[in-house]
């Protein structure tokens, strides 16, 4: 069965360090989204590409992350420097189109990165 | 200021009994509302949605109800089995974005 792939699992590291997580969407999914889930709190979006492009990253810390995925396929999210406060679940998740093209495109999830930040 | 909201952190049931989750929300824009269920180490997985301009929705054991009058909708789940103790999202969705609940954590007694 087709699954999210994100590495590593588990990543524990101290403020002011750089971090990065790897994404691998569903093969043929066009939309990829990163989320952040803090502890006890539901997962919010970070950033959302459609293909290689980024729509929204409202949300996204441009001063501290950076997220990229240049060949539309597997997806980068960095932090740095990475603070107390990004200690988090980080989350991937794929969909078929998204981009609003049909009315419900379901989101798949990876397993997450736990990220701890000493 | 939370768009969606589960007010109840956690809920124990005791198997074979009912689990009602219940979840608000205030955007009455939202599309669909949906139903996560989360175990430990593992990402969400989706359980069930409902249309905006539905008011139930059935799946096996799952049945979620939709008021929108209240802006509140709530899942059932009968008969709950040890397998249901999970974590569950609450989400509303319009086009391709999610907005999720804080999460209530379901325990099955034996």
């Amino acid at each position: 069965e087709a699954e999210v792939a994100q590495s590593p699992r588990y990543k524990i590291t101290e403020k002011s360090q750089a971090v990065a997580f790897w994404c691998d969407p569903i093969s043929g999914h066009a939309t990829l989204y990163w989320y952040r889930q803090i502890l006890g709190q539901g997962p919010e979006l970070l950033v959302q590409f459609q293909d290689e492009s980024v729509v929204d990253d409202s949300q996204l810390p441009k001063d501290r992350f950076s997220a990229e995925r240049l060949k539309g396929v597997d997806s980068t999210l960095k932090i740095q420097p990475a603070e107390l406060g990004d200690s988090a679940m980080y989350l991937c998740a794929s969909s078929f189109q998204g981009g609003g093209v049909v009315p419900l495109d379901e989101q798949f999830f990876g397993p997450g990165t736990r990220l701890t930040v000493l | 200021d939370q768009q969606v909201k589960q007010n109840s952190p956690s809920l124990s049931v005791q198997e074979g009994r009912i689990s009602i989750l219940n979840c608000d929300y205030t955007n009455s824009m939202f599309d669909y509302f949906l139903w996560y269920k989360k175990y430990p180490a593992e990402g969400p997985t989706f359980l069930i949605s409902i249309s905006s301009i539905k008011d139930k929705n059935e799946d096996g054991r799952f049945t979620v109800f939709l008021n929108k009058s209240a802006k509140h909708l709530s899942l059932h789940i009968v008969p709950s089995q040890p397998g249901d103790s999970a974590v569950y999202f609450c989400a509303a969705s319009r086009d391709d974005k999610i907005i999720f609940g804080k999460g209530t954590r379901l325990h099955i007694l034996p």
